[in-house]
């Protein structure tokens, strides 16, 4: 079975610029989750998708975006790039979402974001 | 390999030593837990969880213990390997915990 897929694994943008990530969820998971990790915060969460309703979302701004397609595929958009935005962008998918207990999240690799 | 957290508390053993690590949670209300574990250059991954109607459960080598009243939660990881070596966070609800860096020594 293959595992959550994130593309492209690196990326460098400038300031002001946008970005779009990709992340493939693990065939029959319908819930996507987005997390920004830093050194400095840490693991954040960003938002939830679930059957391409958004579900949760985190305390973000607004340039932070999400969506989510009927095939469960989900992507993240940051608008007007700025430099504390350069992190690993990590997004998760299971079953049912990661409040249903005992319902295992799986990580993808990441997408590490540099923002110059 | 990535290096996710600067100035993590570290935690160094010995191969085969068991190895507890500690986690202090702000929400009394909380009612799910999970522990992480994140190797160098990979995502997290899913080690174990609990609810907050359960004290103590147990997975293959690791143990994880919620203490409501102190507000705390531990992972204890028996016979600890090499393989063992990570950041190991903490997750209350959809709060995440900085992580602590195991190192194991052969």
């Amino acid at each position: 079975k293959a595992g959550v897929t994130q593309t492209p694994r690196y990326l460098i943008k400038t300031r002001g610029q946008q970005v779009t990530l990709s992340c493939s969820p693990i065939s029959g998971h319908r819930s996507v989750s987005w997390y920004q990790q830093t050194p400095g915060q840490g693991l954040q969460f960003l938002f939830e998708y679930f059957s391409e309703t958004q579900r949760n979302k985190g305390n973000f701004p607004g340039r932070f975006s999400g969506r989510q397609f009927s095939n469960s595929r989900s992507e993240m958009n940051v608008s007007t790039l700025e430099l504390g935005d350069s992190a690993l962008y990590l997004c998760a998918s299971s079953l049912a979402g990661w409040a249903v207990a005992y319902n295992e999240q799986f990580f993808g690799p990441g997408t590490r974001l540099t923002v110059l | 390999g990535e290096n996710v957290g600067l100035h993590l508390p570290t935690l160094s053993v010995q191969e085969g030593d068991n190895s507890i690590i500690n986690c202090a949670y702000s929400n009394s209300a909380s009612d799910y837990f999970i522990w992480y574990k994140q190797e160098s250059g990979k995502g997290p991954q899913f080690i174990i969880d609990i609810r907050s109607n359960m004290d103590k459960r147990q997975g293959q080598r690791v143990t994880v213990l919620l203490n409501k009243t102190v507000k705390h939660l531990s992972l204890q990881i028996a016979a600890t390997q090499p393989g063992d070596s990570a950041v190991y966070f903490c997750a209350e609800g959809l709060t995440f915990g900085k992580g602590t860096l195991l190192t194991v020594n052969p």
